[in-house]
């Protein structure tokens, strides 16, 4: 049963700084692409960022690059998202989920995720 | 970026009627269209992959279909769980952009 824990959301001020973690278990995790979505209050799902298998290629969207990193410990089976220079507009619940194709790809859709971390970012 | 555009953005049906649902990006994307099913307080479930190959484990009453631009999620009938919010995902290039979503609430 593949399992999936996200862990490390909290109140922040902005300009801060958060370390989200995602632990998985259930599969073998360095088989597979990871990514981060997430959803601010009362709204749709945004994709936040995205890597492959063996950590070589990573991909953000605009609203948050050069500002979180994405990483991967395939040994821990761990997915991290650091998030630095937060904002009030990067409040929402960040979910971590593995992507559906084996082989290391991101193109695919999510068929695991986790039950969401709750960042807010307020001063 | 590519936008993905959504019909209707809510809508009323009772138990039983067929639903269907359309997804329109703004340029081709072949078949890299994810749908997902979320109900209040849960994390977004994969329905549907690679626009017309049902998730494992999801009923039969849910299809999609389409390529390129344009893409349908269809319920054939209904049921009392399927009362939630649908999102349709890109996923051929970055960032892999969700569509606003479609409510469906009873009628």
């Amino acid at each position: 049963e593949v399992q999936v824990l996200e862990s490390g959301g909290g109140l922040v001020q902005p300009g801060g700084s958060l370390r989200l973690s995602c632990e998985m278990s259930g599969f073998t995790f360095g088989n597979y692409g990871m990514t981060w979505v997430r959803q601010p209050p009362g709204k749709g799902p945004e994709w936040v960022s995205a890597i492959v298998a063996k950590s070589d290629v990573t991909h953000y969207a605009a609203s948050v690059k050069g500002r979180f990193t994405i990483s991967r410990d395939n040994s821990k089976s761990i997915l991290y998202l650091q998030m630095n220079s937060l904002r009030v507009e990067d409040t929402a619940l960040y979910y971590c989920a593995k992507i559906r194709a084996p082989g290391g790809t991101t193109r695919d859709g999510a068929d695991y995720w986790g039950q969401g971390t709750p960042v807010i970012v307020s001063s | 970026d590519i936008q993905m555009t959504q019909s209707p953005s809510s809508l009323s049906a009772s138990v039983g009627d067929r639903v269907t649902i359309t997804c329109r990006a703004s340029q081709n994307i072949d078949n890299y269209l994810n749908w997902y099913q979320q109900k209040l307080g849960k994390a977004p479930k994969l329905l549907i992959y690679s626009a017309s190959n049902l998730q494992s484990g999801v009923p039969l009453r849910f299809s999609g279909g389409g390529s390129g631009t344009d893409f349908t999620l269809t319920i054939s009938s209904l049921e009392p769980e399927d009362f939630a919010a649908y999102y349709c995902q890109q996923s051929y290039s970055v960032p892999y952009t969700f569509g606003q979503g479609t409510k469906v609430d009873i009628k």
